[in-house]
């Protein structure tokens, strides 16, 4: 069955340090991925998706992805973190032949000053 | 300029009540979804529709019942709503022949089951 792991429940980082949040998949060929942002008591809004071709994507508010086959992983990044970047992130895969979004856990960013 | 819009926001009610959520897309997909959100933040899909046809049912008691009156909307009607069914729904749409399945979501309804 498909699923997709979000190893890190929280991460803190400092304001304008760099960011990476990571994301493994398992499923037997490559999916369509998806990160998606929730900010408090907001919907999800998307930030970036990976269909195929470039395995670096960029996305909105500067952030980017790195779809890696070999590692079964497409991590988020971000060079220099903003205060309002607080939020819970959510990696999805939309299997090719299925209509539906399987999430991962969600990681939640805290930003300190 | 709303693309995917629910009501109501908020949503307070006895247990054994029956309720409804509505969605409405105004993106022109074809494809719309109800997503459950656990307090645990987990997301979770419930059901989804193509054309108004029901093309997902993801073992949803089936006190849950959707009802696509047309292609832009999506309602989600719940009855004899019990605690656990306190939880976050949002509803998503997309058109998945042009955009491989990139959901649009909705801003989510807030279900409170005392």
């Amino acid at each position: 069955a498909q699923s997709v792991t979000q190893p890190d429940i929280h991460i803190t980082v400092s304001e304008g340090a760099s960011l990476e949040l990571r994301c493994n998949y398992s499923y037997g060929a490559t999916p369509y991925l998806f990160w998606y942002v929730q900010s408090p008591g907001q919907g999800l809004q998307l930030l970036l998706k990976y269909f195929s071709g470039d395995t670096l994507v960029q996305g909105i508010k500067g952030f980017e992805a790195e779809f890696k086959r070999s590692q079964s992983s497409f991590n988020l990044r971000k060079p220099s973190v903003h205060w309002s970047d607080a939020a819970e992130y959510f990696c999805a895969v939309a299997p090719d032949s299925s209509y539906k979004l399987i999430f991962g856990s969600g990681t939640r960013l805290l930003v300190r000053p | 300029d709303t693309a995917v819009s629910q009501t109501p926001k908020y949503l307070v009610t006895q247990m054994g009540n029956d309720k409804s959520i509505k969605c409405e897309q105004n993106l022109g997909h074809d494809t719309m979804y109800w997503y459950k959100q656990d307090s645990k933040k987990f997301l979770k899909i419930m059901f989804s529709y193509n054309n108004k046809e029901l093309i997902i049912n993801e073992t949803v008691p089936n006190r849950f019942s959707p009802k696509s009156p047309d292609k832009a909307h999506l309602n989600l009607h719940i009855n004899s709503l019990e605690l656990g069914d306190s939880a976050v729904y949002f509803c998503a749409s997309s058109h998945p022949r042009s955009s491989y399945n990139e959901q649009f979501f909705g801003p989510g309804t807030r279900l409170t089951v005392l």
